[in-house]
């Protein structure tokens, strides 16, 4: 079966860093993507990843690990406007997006 | 803003009711995603269209259906509403139809009473 597993909530502080997980299980595999979503709105798009290795962007970093059907969303300098739900979705090999149900973090003064 | 755009914002019916969401993908983008968002479940994936055609299915229900018109943008319909039809719809678009780069609009908010 298809299955994306990542934390239901974190919490981190103001300035910190913070590692979010996920674990893949897919038909096939075509890449990784990572979303920020806020409370009630649209998903944006934070990065992909299809090769193994750590991808930087900013104060975003995402890694992934095919063998292990492994990835995680690392931020920086932690924000307040860092609170959202973070979604990972796989790409399977019929190019459908399975998402996981997201980690919502929320980031604390 | 994703240059995406989807009406209405919110909808309430009642349960029986069908109702259509419309959405316009971005300018130049040929593909349309539709994504079901239950309070306690991921993005659902239910379809695609690509320039006009069916191009992968999803957990779409048989009381839901889709289509695309000639000028992109896409239709979503939904009939025999139920209570548990009451969810956030997105709309996304991208250029191929391959799906990388999804951009979603703002989604549509359906309650079911």
């Amino acid at each position: 079966g298809q299955n994306i597993d990542q934390p239901t909530e974190m919490t981190a502080t103001e300035g910190a860093i913070v590692q979010i997980n996920c674990t893949y299980q897919t038909s096939g595999f075509n890449g990784l993507f990572w979303y920020q979503q806020h409370a009630g709105e649209a998903p944006t798009f934070l990065s992909y990843n299809v090769l193994d290795g750590l991808e930087e962007k900013g104060r975003f970093s995402s890694f992934l690990s095919r063998s292990k059907g492994y990835s995680y969303l690392l931020l920086k300098e932690l924000q307040m406007k860092d609170s959202a739900s973070y979604l990972c979705a796989a790409f399977d090999n019929t190019d459908k997006l399975i998402f996981g149900t997201g980690t919502r973090l929320q980031v604390f003064p | 803003d994703s240059g995406v755009t989807q009406t209405p914002k919110h909808l309430i019916t009642a349960t029986g009711q069908r109702v259509t969401l419309r959405c316009s993908p971005r300018s130049g983008d040929l593909s349309v995603y539709w994504y079901q968002q239950s309070l306690d479940q991921g993005l659902q994936f239910l379809i695609q269209y690509y320039n006009g055609e069916e191009r992968a299915k999803g957990n779409i229900l048989e009381r839901f259906s889709a289509q695309q018109f000639p000028d992109l943008h896409s239709e979503l319909n939904l009939s025999s509403l139920e209570l548990g039809d009451s969810a956030l719809y997105f709309c996304a678009s991208s250029v191929s139809g391959t799906g990388y780069e999804q951009y979603f609009g703002p989604g549509t908010r359906l309650t079911v009473t």
